[in-house]
Parts: structure tokens; C-alpha cells; sequence
């Protein structure tokens, strides 16, 4: 069973530019989790998208935003990247019908803001 | 307000040896889910054990187990005989997920990073 699939894993941009990111979600997962992992915050939910709503959102600027499709792979969007922007970007998949919120993460999306 | 604490920012220890990670949590849910998590240097998180907040029985899981205290608000792991494959960054989550529209969301404790030194 192929797992959660993040792309590109590694991208620079400058002050300014907009980014997306992409999640492919293990097959059969309907929800789909974003994260930001930075040294000085650590682990911060983003917004949890399922089947093609956002059902939750984290405490971000707008300038962060997503969207899923009706494969249930989703995107991500961060326009006018600021330097703070720089982390690493985790996706994460569930079934998503379920309370016990077990999540399976990808290897990530490291952003670098110059 | 929900909040996950590990005290311990960094951790090295000798192989074979045993490691405690603490983990420290907040929430006024009377339901709640509490992770586990390692993160190795390739970066996605893998998934360790769940417990929820009815099921206070410790676990093991071979080298690995779990010290779940209510009364102390506590959700301890630790590794016995550590080896050199459990360097890694660990954390420790909890999640208010009381009905099945939030079940993407953990509040994640700062992390430990564990070094285990040949």
C-alpha cells in the first residue's frame, strides 16, 4: 500500500512569490491534514480537508489556504511568502471517519524562503 | 486550552541503556486521544501507539512502553535498551477528536530529540 506522497520535497523562493505544494493521500483516506514544523513553533496544524471541504482550521493568516480534489489529493498555497514561511510542510492522511485519529505522515515539503 | 509538554528538549544516552520521554498534557476534554509519534531524519512522522483517555493500562510493545497517568495528567514512554536506530525526534500529541469532524487535527508537544551513542 503505497504511502502518503508529498511533492516537490524541496523548493526555494523569494520574499514575495506564492508556493504550492501538493499531497497525494494514502488510497482510500478522505481526509487530508496539513502541518507546519518550524524549529521556534514546532508542530502547528494548518486545515484539514475531507472529501473536498475544509472542515478545520488552524490558527494561520489567510495568506496559507488549500483545497482538495475528488481523488482526495490536495493542495496547499502560501502567497507572499514571507521568511518566517521557511519550514518544513507536512501532510497527513486518514480514513477520516473516525475518532481515533490515527494519522499517516509524508516525508514533507521543505520550503525555503529568501 | 489544549496543551502537550516535553520538558526534555534533548536526550543522549549510551546504547543499551534505558531512556524515559516525558509528556505533559492539558485539555478539560473528558475524551481525548494521546499520541506518540517518531520523526527520523528523512522527516515524516511515523506513528507509535494511541491511547485513549478511558484506557489508562500501561502498554509494551518490545523494546517500547507506555506509562499512562490520568492523575498526573502523564503519558510517559519509554525505550528499553536503547539502540543506535532510535535516534530520532519524539513526539508526544493529543487530540480532542469527540466526534468524527476533527480527526485531522493534533496539538503536538515541542518534541525530544534522542540520540543513542554506539
Amino acid at each position: 500500500k503505497a504511502g502518503v506522497t508529498q511533492t516537490p520535497r524541496y523548493l526555494i523562493k523569494t520574499r514575495g512569490q506564492q508556493v504550492t505544494l501538493s499531497c497525494s493521500p494514502i488510497s482510500g483516506h478522505r481526509s487530508v491534514s496539513w502541518y507546519q514544523q518550524t524549529p521556534g513553533q514546532g508542530l502547528q496544524f494548518l486545515f484539514e480537508y475531507f472529501s473536498e471541504t475544509q472542515r478545520n482550521k488552524g490558527n494561520f493568516p489567510g495568506r496559507f489556504s488549500g483545497r482538495q480534489f475528488s481523488n482526495s489529493r490536495s493542495e496547499m498555497n502560501v502567497s507572499t511568502l514571507e521568511l518566517g514561511d521557511s519550514a518544513l510542510y507536512l501532510c497527513a492522511s486518514s480514513p477520516g471517519t473516525s475518532v481515533t485519529g490515527e494519522l499517516f505522515f509524508g516525508e514533507g515539503s521543505r520550503l525555503t524562503v529568501l | 486550552a489544549q496543551k502537550v509538554t516535553q520538558a526534555q528538549t534533548e536526550i543522549s544516552v549510551v546504547e543499551k541503556e534505558d531512556v524515559t520521554l516525558d509528556c505533559v498534557y492539558e485539555t478539560r476534554d473528558t475524551t481525548y486521544y494521546l499520541f506518540w509519534y517518531k520523526q527520523p531524519p528523512s522527516g515524516e512522522l511515523v506513528f507509535l501507539i494511541r491511547r485513549n483517555s478511558f484506557d489508562e493500562q500501561n502498554e509494551i510493545s518490545g523494546r517500547y512502553s507506555w506509562n499512562f497517568q490520568k492523575s498526573t495528567s502523564s503519558f510517559n514512554f519509554t525505550i528499553t535498551a536503547s539502540q543506535v536506530v532510535d535516534s530520532a525526534v519524539y513526539f508526544c500529541a493529543l487530540s480532542d477528536a469527540t466526534s468524527s469532524s476533527n480527526t485531522g487535527k493534533l496539538i503536538f508537544g515541542q518534541g525530544t530529540t534522542l540520540q543513542v551513542k554506539p
